[in-house]
């Protein structure tokens, strides 16, 4: 259980394009998603916390306008990539929690996108 | 100061071998939650073990074990009998009761030395 799917893997586009990159929950309700940029080598860095139902909770120095984020059902979360440029490239994964306690409950990771613009 | 601190960016260990890899948090909130994650090279992030702050035993799954000293504020994590597939980055993590934030640690990289 617990199956988080994140969709697309791979993404090579050209400068100027906007990507978006979906997350679902598969066989849980998530009220609240989490997306994550990654650069090789280095750790997770979070970018904004998706809540269902109402507006996303960025992290300091990321452009709301650039990653919009929406959070549409208890089961699906986007990140789209507005006008993306090539300093945009990176690793981008989502995840998700159970509803429950949440000191419990392990955040269940998508398998990440690699986004590559050209 | 870093909630999750993993001093070890790089560990070796030969297989069938045991391998320790550090983390020590930092919190005031006396209800967290700590995990370890595994990250191989193709990306995804695979949840290995968690262990709870009034937990009172050390958390074990399979070949991981977690060794929770409370008042050092350290959750190491123990692979015993290293395989070549537990080469990977490893993640240690923090959820606070008072929030619902995931904070990682800067990761090590364990090679398993055939």
């Amino acid at each position: 259980g617990a199956v988080v799917s994140q969709h697309p893997s791979w993404v090579i586009c050209k400068s100027g394009t906007s990507v978006k990159i979906e997350c679902r929950s598969l066989d849980f309700q998530a009220t609240t998603m989490f997306w994550y940029r990654q650069f090789p080598k280095q750790s997770l860095m979070l970018m904004a916390t998706s809540n269902e139902g109402s507006k996303a909770t960025y992290e300091q120095g990321v452009e709301k306008d650039k990653f919009l984020i929406n959070h549409a059902s208890l089961t699906l979360s986007t990140l789209t990539v507005t006008s993306a440029h090539p300093e945009d490239s990176s690793f981008y994964i989502c995840s998700a929690s159970q509803q429950g306690k949440w000191i419990y409950q392990p955040q269940h990771f998508g398998d990440g996108t690699r986004l590559s613009i050209l | 100061a870093q909630k999750i601190t993993q001093t070890q960016p790089g560990m070796f260990v030969q297989e069938k071998e045991a391998v320790t890899l550090d983390c020590t948090y930092d919190t005031s909130d006396p209800s967290y939650g700590l995990f370890w994650y595994k990250q191989p090279s193709s990306g995804e992030m695979i949840f290995l073990i968690y262990q709870g702050s009034y937990d009172q035993q050390n958390a074990t799954e399979g070949r991981y074990s977690l060794n929770f000293q409370k008042a050092r504020k350290s959750a190491n994590l123990v692979i015993s009998a290293s395989q070549l597939g537990d080469s990977a980055m490893y993640f240690c993590a923090m959820r606070e009761g008072r929030g619902n934030q995931f904070y990682f640690g800067t990761g090590t990289s364990l090679t398993v030395i055939p």
